[in-house]
């Protein structure tokens, strides 16, 4: 069963950097057959993509927040990690990693992490 | 960008009822679909994907249908266990996009 964690601070101040990693456990991120990818959801509203990593290390940023974010994967500890710059109070969500698997169609999301919230305020 | 399009907003069932909810995409997806349920204070779970096909260890209550640029989910016969928040998801194009949500709760 694979399971995802996301760890990293819970409070950034407002023009830093938020960054968290996410641990991959039951599985290997050096699996070719699956995406590594970063989700948001700000309190009482929907899911946004952030953005994913191949195993090649290729990346795909969603356009609305490309020039801020940065992700990455860590081999030798089996996590990948998210670097999302210049932050706001418009970047306080809930932030989870996620697994995507390919199916017949593509890939979509078929493990999640627990989620954690991250607040921007100084 | 795909726009994603749920409705209704609110869906009031009584237990043991049929819910249909509905999810729009603002240009054709093909079948590159999926479902989501969401608890309060969980993340959400994959329930179908490729717009009809259930995921694995999700209840045969659940089905979807539907290509292009509409889709169902149904839920057959309403346990407590579904009252909850289910997201729609398109990924035919980057970046994929999610649908507002259609809570369903108890009538």
């Amino acid at each position: 069963q694979v399971q995802l964690q996301e760890s990293g601070p819970g409070l950034v101040k407002p023009s830093q950097t938020l960054s968290l990693t996410c641990t991959v456990s039951g599985g290997s991120v050096r699996s070719g057959s699956y995406y590594w990818g970063w989700i948001r959801q700000p309190a009482g509203k929907g899911l946004e993509w952030i953005g994913r990593v191949y195993t090649s290390g290729t990346t795909n940023y969603n356009p609305a927040l490309k020039s801020r974010v940065t992700i990455s994967l860590d081999t030798s500890r089996n996590q990948f990690s998210l670097r999302l710059n210049s932050v706001t109070a418009a970047d306080t969500a809930v932030y989870y990693c996620a697994r995507e698997n390919a199916f017949r169609s593509g890939y979509c999301i078929d493990y999640w992490g627990q989620g954690t919230l991250v607040t921007v305020s100084s | 960008e795909i726009l994603m399009t749920q409705s209704p907003a609110t869906l009031s069932v009584s237990p043991g009822e049929r819910a249909t909810l509905s999810c729009r995409a603002s240009q054709s997806v093909t079948s590159d679909l999926a479902w989501y349920q969401q608890k309060p204070g969980q993340a959400p779970r994959l329930l179908i994907y490729d717009a009809s096909t259930r995921a694995t260890g999700i209840s045969a209550r659940f089905s979807g249908s539907g290509s292009g640029t509409e889709f169902t989910l149904t839920i057959s016969s309403l346990q407590s266990e579904d009252f909850a928040l289910y997201y729609c998801q398109q990924y035919n194009d980057w970046p994929k996009t999610f649908g507002q949500g259609t809570k369903v709760e108890v009538k």
